[in-house]
């Protein structure tokens, strides 16, 4: 089975902190990608990443910043925590069955951020 | 750039009555599309995909998917709901070359499931 671990379930943050979480999977995945989840916002991509050091801003990338050292770990980063980034952080990892294409994702469990 | 829209963001529906979640996508390429099933406090599942082939894709748990290309649909139905179908489902669309935009989801369906 894909696993795809998220290193907190739950987190909380004092406004201001630089905030790191973190993400591994263990299917050699090319793909890798950071959602928020809201309530009726349903999940916006944040960033995600095709590569090893490669990433691509999604629809929400201000205040975020990411990380992909490894092909299996990405980490999203909060520069500088505000409230308003309160929320759940999805990670997924996918496949690519074609050049650059993306197949099914596989997601963590999450992360409930909360700042204070 | 890709969207997706699910139309509906509650549907009530009786236990064994049939329903149907709608989704409708927005691409200028070709497209992957998947279903997503979300329970209370757990990550996202996947529940079925279409990459190629038949239109008519299903899942293990009875629930089946039609891609509409002419429509830019690919609604989600099931015959008869279970009380453990009470969910939150997500429809995603990615482009079959790849791109910038990623993978995008809907904003979701709340599928409640009435005895």
């Amino acid at each position: 089975d894909v696993k795809v671990t998220q290193s907190s379930r739950y987190l909380v943050k004092r406004t201001g902190e630089k905030v790191f979480l973190e993400c591994v999977q263990d299917m050699d995945h090319e793909n890798m990608f950071w959602y928020r989840q809201d309530p009726g916002l349903g999940l916006r991509l944040i960033y995600f990443s095709y590569d090893v050091k490669m990433k691509e801003k999604g629809d929400i990338p201000e205040g975020y910043s990411v990380s992909r050292e490894k092909k299996e770990r990405f980490s999203l980063i909060l520069e500088s925590a505000s409230t308003n980034q309160t929320s759940m952080y999805l990670c997924a990892s996918s496949f690519s069955p074609g050049q650059g294409s993306f197949a099914e994702a596989f997601f963590g469990q999450g992360t409930r951020l909360t700042v204070v | 750039a890709q969207s997706v829209t699910q139309l509906d963001s509650q549907v009530p529906v009786f236990e064994e009555a049939p329903v149907e979640l709608r989704c409708n996508y927005s691409s200028s390429v070709s497209v992957y599309l998947f279903w997503y099933v979300q329970y209370p406090n757990q990550g996202l599942q996947l529940l079925l995909k279409y990459l190629s082939g038949s239109t008519l894709v299903e899942s293990i748990n009875g629930f089946e998917a039609e891609f509409n290309k002419s429509q830019t649909s690919f609604h989600l139905r099931k015959p008869s709901v279970h009380i453990s179908d009470t969910a939150e489902y997500f429809c995603a669309v990615s482009a079959t070359g790849g791109g910038a935009d990623g993978l995008t989801f809907g904003k979701g369906t709340h599928l409640i499931i009435q005895p």
